[in-house]
């Protein structure tokens, strides 16, 4: 199983930035987000495709449908600046990551 | 708060070996399956393996099937990941994560991670 993101996206600060995960009969499955910046580990910020972890912030919200899962940040600011990853469980193929978008906001 | 601590990152020969622990303190270990993922220098998000909550289920990605094995001692609050028949294409930094209950393979927590270098 495969999961296909987008290499990279620009927001403008104050913006909304989506960043979509493509895979085959995605929206049957529970998508979960990562958030990566820099030198650091990875942090949940959208489980189950729709639920918010505590202390994310309300700007982060989740949908899946089809073929494509989607994160949006909303009212984007520069400490949404990272790497996000999209993955899913997958019975052949176990754990399965998207290839990780870089958000850059502007 | 939860942390996990990961160690045992070094330098190693192609073809050596190498054994990672992760230590986690702050929540009831054995009640969690916990994972090794890692991340090559400038590349994505690779799970490699995961073993259940009192170790007697495990899997690995097709990559280490066959070289890495993974275990825990619950009673050390430990994970760990034995490295074997190690690879160039192995170099990453390496992540334990913690599993939310509930399923759907969430990891919840993350540890800051160990880098592996393999090289001659």
């Amino acid at each position: 199983y495969e999961l296909t993101q987008p290499l990279s996206l620009s927001v403008a600060l104050g913006q909304t930035a989506t960043i979509t995960c493509g895979g085959s009969n995605v929206g049957i499955k529970n998508v979960h987000w990562y958030q990566q910046k820099p030198g650091q580990a990875p942090i949940l910020v959208i489980y189950r495709s729709t639920n918010r972890p505590s202390g994310i912030p309300e700007r982060f919200s989740g949908s899946n449908s089809g073929n494509t899962a989607t994160l949006t940040i909303s009212r984007a600011q520069a400490e949404d600046e990272a790497d996000y990853y999209c993955q899913v469980w997958d019975s052949g193929t176990v754990v399965v990551f998207g290839g990780g978008t870089k958000v850059t906001v502007l | 708060q939860v942390q996990l601590v990961e160690s045992g990152g070094d330098l190693v020969k192609p073809g050596g070996s190498l054994r990672l622990s992760c230590a986690a303190s702050a929540f009831t270990f054995g009640d969690y399956y916990m994972s090794w993922i890692r991340q090559a220098p400038g590349k994505g998000l690779e799970w490699i393996s995961y073993i259940s909550n009192r170790g007697r289920t495990m899997d690995y990605a097709d990559s280490v099937k066959g070289r890495f094995t993974i275990s825990r001692d619950n009673a050390r609050n430990s994970l760990y990941l034995q490295m074997d028949s190690l690879r160039a294409d192995d170099t990453a930094v390496y992540y334990c994560a913690r599993e939310a209950p509930g399923g759907g393979t969430i990891f919840d927590y993350w540890g800051q991670g160990t880098l592996v270098t393999v090289s001659s």
